[in-house]
């Protein structure tokens, strides 16, 4: 099935441990999110990249990176975990010209 | 500063009632707006959207209807089913924006629909 894949789909980890979140798409959408869903505040945008090669900074930005070496793939790091970075993680694509994203099923991480 | 804030966390309807979801932006330039739907352990899915040149859209039992002068748009749900129960987010974005298609997010509204 055509989507967005992400994972782990939970993880624990503990603060100052490294991180990379995975997220594989198999639309050839050219352009590749991630959000953070915190209660109340709904979905932050942390990185974009608008196509392969690019990236940029989103909403909440600090303390994570991002790359985009290919089309499908846009890993999310963690360099050194903190227990606010707490949160689920949703990756997400769109076509270029379609505001409209499409979301992975999201990674539940736990900093403690 | 939320640019995008749905004011109520949560609303409770019965089945076969309206469903009605708020929301209000400060930004003006924004000229696309969309509402996502979102169930326990599951991304977010694509709802309904509405551009700035309308003041209505209706796909459904859904319809979203916009209010640019008090920059504030609403959901309704007719008839609200139990299979509707979830976490709705209303969002917004600038088309013509040059640096890419990003989307900015309310807060989000949980609607149960009790049988």
């Amino acid at each position: 099935i055509a989507g967005i894949t992400q994972a782990p789909t939970s993880q624990i980890l503990a603060a100052g441990r490294r991180m990379t979140l995975r997220c594989t798409q198999d639309m050839r959408h050219n352009a590749m999110y991630w959000y953070r869903q915190d209660l109340g505040l709904g979905l932050r945008l942390i990185h974009y990249s608008n196509t392969a090669g690019t990236t940029g900074k989103g909403e909440v930005p600090d303390g994570y990176s991002v790359s985009r070496a290919n089309t499908d793939d846009f890993p999310l790091t963690l360099a050194s975990a903190v227990p606010s970075q707490t949160s689920v993680y949703f990756c997400a694509s769109s076509d270029r010209v379609n505001e409209k994203l499409f979301f992975g099923s999201g990674t539940q991480l736990s900093v403690l | 500063d939320q640019q995008v804030k749905q004011n109520s966390p949560s609303l409770s309807v019965q089945e076969g009632r309206i469903s009605i979801l708020n929301c209000d932006y400060t930004n003006s330039m924004f000229d696309y707006f969309l509402w996502y739907k979102k169930y326990p352990a599951e991304g977010p899915t694509f709802l309904i959207s509405i551009s700035s040149i309308k003041d209505k859209n209706e796909d459904g039992r859904f319809t979203v209807f916009l209010n640019k002068s008090a920059k504030h748009l609403s959901l309704h749900i007719v008839p609200s089913q139990p299979g509707d129960s979830a976490v709705y987010f209303c969002a917004a974005t600038l088309r013509i924006r040059a640096a890419g298609n990003k989307l900015t997010f309310g807060g989000g509204t949980r609607v149960l629909v009790k049988p």
